[in-house]
């Protein structure tokens, strides 16, 4: 079964500092991919970055950045210099294919960053 | 183009009374999930539809709740009779295809959902 951990309930860092939001996965298919989606106090969800299981390369968007390794697991996620607006909850998601053939999506528990002016 | 739409965005309801959120999916996409947001259980996936026809119901809580999606452009949900254990935030996601594992999803704005 898939699954996915946000072990970091809740982040609290000073403006400017920088912070990783961590996100482990299980899986035991070789094809899946993973989502990070931010969800401000709106309430909406933004999509942030998808990543296939086949592609290790490290994104850098901005002030973001994403590691993906597979070795561990693990596809963490870096906001470099912080500011009051990244203020928000986090998702990490975990996508695979389901026996049906279908589109299966495991959301991690979130992660709420608080950026402190 | 434009994103998710869905209405209400906030409901209140009483105890016992029907409920229908609505859902409009992007423009070519063909599939079409449901999820619940609460505090005690995160995002749960309700229903998931694709080309119109309802793929896995199986977080459907109960026979309360009911979903259809008549053509490719609209879909509700209906709670009856609701209760106040039903009040959460219910988003409507779409995505490109169902096949592949790895289509992003687009989330609407949420339906903040209240029932007294």
């Amino acid at each position: 079964a898939q699954k996915v951990t946000q072990a970091q309930t809740e982040i609290s860092v000073v403006e400017k500092e920088d912070v990783t939001l961590d996100c482990v996965y299980e899986t035991r298919d070789t094809t899946y991919y993973l989502f990070w989606y931010k969800q401000p106090p709106s309430g909406e969800l933004v999509f942030l970055i998808r990543r296939n299981s086949f592609d290790e390369q490290n994104e850098i968007s901005g002030r973001y950045s994403w590691n993906f390794q597979k070795s561990t697991s693990s596809f963490n996620f870096t906001i470099t210099a912080s500011q009051v607006v990244d203020s928000a909850v986090y998702f990490c998601a975990l996508s695979e294919l389901n026996s049906g053939g279908y589109q299966k999506v495991t959301f991690g528990t979130g992660t709420k960053l608080q950026v402190i002016p | 183009d434009a994103g998710v739409i869905q209405s209400p965005r906030h409901e209140v309801t009483e105890m016992g009374q029907e409920v229908t959120l609505r859902c409009k999916p992007i423009s070519g996409h063909n599939s079409l999930f449901w999820y619940r947001q609460t505090m005690m259980r995160g995002l749960e996936l309700l229903i998931y539809f694709n080309n119109n026809v309802p793929i896995d119901d199986s977080g459907m809580p109960e026979d309360r709740f009911s979903a259809k999606m008549p053509n490719a452009s609209f879909s509700t949900l209906k709670i009856q009779p609701s209760e106040p254990r039903d009040s959460a935030v219910y988003f409507c996601a779409s995505s490109r295809t169902g096949g592949g594992g790895g289509e992003t999803q687009y989330f609407g704005p949420g339906t903040r959902l209240l029932v007294l």
